[in-house]
C-alpha cells in the first residue's frame, strides 16, 4: 500500500514567493496533519483536520500559512509571502481518528533565500 | 512545563547493551503513547504504541508507561549501531480528538 505522498520533495525559494505544498494522505484515512521540523523547535503541529474539516489550527503561526482540504485524498499548505524563517522540513500525516496513530509521508524540504 | 519532555541526548551505548530512553508528559489526562524513530533526514517511523500502565513487549523494544508519575520509557535490548537515530516521545491529548504532542526527542548512538 502507499504510504502518505508529498510533493515538492524538496523546494528553493526567494524571499516573498507564494509556496504550495502538497499532500495525499493513506487511504481511508480521516485524520490529517501538518508539522513543521526545525532543529530550534523541533517538531510542531500546524494544523488537524478530521473528516477534510480543520479542527485545530491554533499551530499555524501567522496569516501567511494557509491550509486546505478539498477532498479525503488530498491537502495543500500554502505559505504566501515566504520569508526565510519559514526554512524548514514540512511533513504531513495522516491516521484514522479512532486509533490516534499517525503515519508520515517523507517530508517537503523547504529553503527560503 | 513543556506538554513532553525528553532529555535530548545524545545518549551513547556501545553495541549489545540496552538503550534506555524517558520522556515525561504533562497532561494528567493523556491516554495514548507512541514512540517514533527518526533517522537523519527522514520522516518519523512508529515503533511502539501503550495504552495502559505497565510494560508492553514487541521484538527488542519495550515500552513502559507509569500514569500515576506520568513517564513513559522505550528500552532497547541489544542496541545495534542501526538504532542510532532520533527516538520522538509521542502523546495523545485526551478527549476524543486525536492531536499527538511530540517531545523534542532524544537523539540516541550506538557505537560498536
Amino acid at each position: 500500500d502507499a504510504g502518505v505522498i508529498q510533493s515538492p520533495r524538496h523546494e528553493v525559494t526567494e524571499m516573498g514567493q507564494e509556496v504550495t505544498l502538497r499532500c495525499k494522505p493513506i487511504s481511508g484515512h480521516n485524520s490529517l496533519f501538518w508539522y513543521r521540523q526545525t532543529m530550534m523547535r523541533g517538531l510542531e503541529l500546524l494544523i488537524y483536520f478530521n473528516n477534510n474539516v480543520p479542527i485545530d489550527d491554533s499551530g499555524m503561526p501567522e496569516d501567511r500559512f494557509s491550509a486546505k482540504m478539498p477532498n479525503a485524498s488530498f491537502s495543500t499548505l500554502k505559505i504566501q509571502p515566504s520569508e526565510p524563517r519559514d526554512s524548514a522540513v514540512y511533513f504531513c500525516a495522516s491516521s484514522l481518528s479512532s486509533s490516534g496513530v499517525g503515519y508520515f509521508g517523507p517530508g517537503t524540504r523547504l529553503t527560503v533565500l | 512545563q513543556k506538554e513532553v519532555e525528553q532529555n535530548s541526548g545524545p545518549l551513547s551505548v556501545p553495541e549489545g547493551a540496552i538503550a534506555s530512553l524517558n520522556c515525561t508528559y504533562s497532561d494528567r489526562g493523556s491516554q495514548s503513547f507512541f514512540w517514533y524513530r527518526q533517522y537523519s533526514g527522514k520522516s518519523p517511523e512508529l515503533i511502539m504504541s501503550i495504552y495502559s500502565n505497565g510494560d508492553k513487549e514487541d521484538g527488542r523494544f519495550t515500552a513502559q508507561l507509569n500514569k500515576a508519575s506520568q513517564y513513559v520509557s522505550l528500552l532497547i535490548r541489544d542496541s545495534q549501531p542501526s538504532d542510532s537515530a532520533t527516538y520522538l516521545c509521542a502523546v495523545n491529548k485526551q478527549g476524543g480528538s486525536y492531536i499527538p504532542t511530540f517531545g523534542r526527542g532524544t537523539s540516541l548512538i550506538v557505537h560498536p
